[in-house]
């Protein structure tokens, strides 16, 4: 069983249109990071949430923690090509950072 | 991008042997971690260091071993290796634990194949 399920499991949109992805718990976290995956490669860090209700800004990108701290989503405005990845978000507390399977996000062109 | 260097990138052996993963830091971050990625799954954290010779296990750790004799090395030993074993393999490193609140920068991974 998946501490943090993520949804939806694979997602296809056209250039220019908006996309969310959602991660949700049972369990709260201290803070929740949303990585991307491209293929071949390791995860890279987009960004922390620590607060619950925080709402940060990464250019076309929009990631929101839960006011209970358990869930958070990832929206993308206007998604590129350059968007394509496979994005895992991961739940951190003081004994383990937990990740979830992950969304395949394909835009094309 | 993060110093880490994961060694090999890609490798094939056959069940029964013994397989050895090393990844390599130049960032001096004091936590090393190992985790193995399969479909469905998601990253799951097998062992992790928090410093040399200070080792503990994660979640997925039967079968695998680890060892740290210098702060930039940490190696993943795989005793004999099991077909449950295929994955693709990442090392992350972190500046400190920090409740594993901190953010970890990753390997590129090394795909191993147990026929």
């Amino acid at each position: 069983t998946q501490l943090l399920e993520q949804s939806p499991q694979f997602l296809s949109i056209q250039e220019g249109e908006n996309l969310t992805v959602y991660c949700n718990s049972s369990s709260v976290f201290s803070s929740l990071q949303w990585y991307r995956q491209e293929p071949g490669e390791g995860p890279v860090l987009l960004v922390t949430v620590v607060t619950g209700g925080e709402v940060k800004k990464l250019k076309r990108l929009t990631f929101q923690f839960g006011d209970a701290r358990k869930d958070s989503s990832l929206h993308i405005t206007a998604a590129q090509p350059g968007d394509t990845g496979l994005y895992l978000c991961a739940g951190g507390d003081d004994y383990k950072l937990s990740f979830g399977a992950g969304t395949t996000v394909t835009v094309r062109a | 991008d993060a110093g880490i260097t994961q060694s090999p990138r890609h490798k094939v052996t056959e069940t029964g042997t013994p397989v050895t993963l090393r990844c390599h830091q130049t960032e001096n971050h004091r936590y090393m971690y190992w985790y193995r990625q399969d479909p469905g799954h998601g990253l799951r954290l097998i062992h992790y260091s928090y410093g040399v010779k200070d080792t503990d296990k994660g979640e997925v750790s039967d079968g695998y071993s680890v060892s740290r004799s210098k702060t930039e090395d940490f190696l993943l030993t795989l005793e004999s290796a099991t077909s449950s074993q295929t994955s693709v393999y990442f090392c992350a490193i972190s500046e400190s634990r920090g409740g594993f609140n901190q953010p970890q920068h990753f390997g590129d991974g090394t795909r191993l194949s147990i026929l």
